[in-house]
């Protein structure tokens, strides 16, 4: 149980069009998903927290515009990279919490993102 | 705000040597804390966790003990194997504050034969 499913796992895209990743719990409710972001050899840096149903939060310096992100239903957000371009280039990870006082968040798979 | 320190690597072990990664935490509350390994080119992989003091988590042969009195959650292993050769990531869960996880820069281990 407890499964979370990111697509696609990897992406091309050219400098100036937009992307969409998908992250669904596949057999739970998640009130909550997080988006998060990892440079080649650093740490999985929080981007923002999203509530089903409601705007996201964003960490500070993630550009809200940039990266818009939709939590539309309890099994579903989305992080669409807006005008992408090569700085952007990057692994994204979401997680999700099943209630919010859940002790553990459950991650997907990542999807490896790359600007041309 | 919430925030874990491990200790810096790469760490270089030769097989069956003994593994200590340090771990320690800031936080307000009680959080849970995890170890997450990922593997060249993949995803996060939940290793182990514990939720409260004096909780031991364990899997493959990995250890980490909650220590609340030295906020540390260190990772051990008695014999690292070649296929031990990753990045590890301690990660904190607060109870409050959005209940974020929070990783800490991440140690990578090569392992030798």
């Amino acid at each position: 149980g407890a499964v979370v499913s990111q697509h696609p796992s990897r992406v091309i895209c050219k400098s100036g069009t937009s992307v969409k990743i998908e992250c669904r719990s596949l057999d739970f409710q998640a009130t909550t998903m997080f988006w998060y972001r990892q440079f080649p050899k650093q740490s999985l840096m929080l981007m923002a927290t999203s509530n089903e149903g409601s705007k996201a939060t964003y960490e500070q310096g993630v550009e809200k515009d940039k990266f818009l992100i939709n939590h539309a239903s309890l099994t579903l957000s989305t992080l669409t990279v807006t005008s992408a371009h090569p700085e952007d280039s990057s692994f994204y990870i979401c997680s999700a919490s099943r209630i919010r006082g859940d002790t553990e968040a459950f991650f997907g798979q990542g999807t490896r993102l790359t600007v041309v | 705000g919430n925030s874990v320190t491990q200790m810096e690597g790469p760490v270089t072990l030769s097989e069956e040597a003994f593994l200590t990664i340090n771990c320690t935490y800031t936080a307000t509350g009680y959080p849970s804390l995890f170890w997450y390994v990922q593997y060249p080119g993949e995803g996060l992989q939940l290793l182990l966790k514990a939720t409260k003091a004096d909780d031991k988590g364990s899997n493959k042969g990995f250890e980490a003990t909650y220590r609340k009195e030295t906020t540390s959650f260190h990772l051990e292993k008695g014999s690292v194997q070649v296929s031990d050769s990753a990045v590890y990531f301690c990660a904190l869960r607060g109870r409050t504050g959005g209940f974020k996880t929070i990783f800490g820069a991440g140690t990578r281990l090569f392992v030798k034969a």
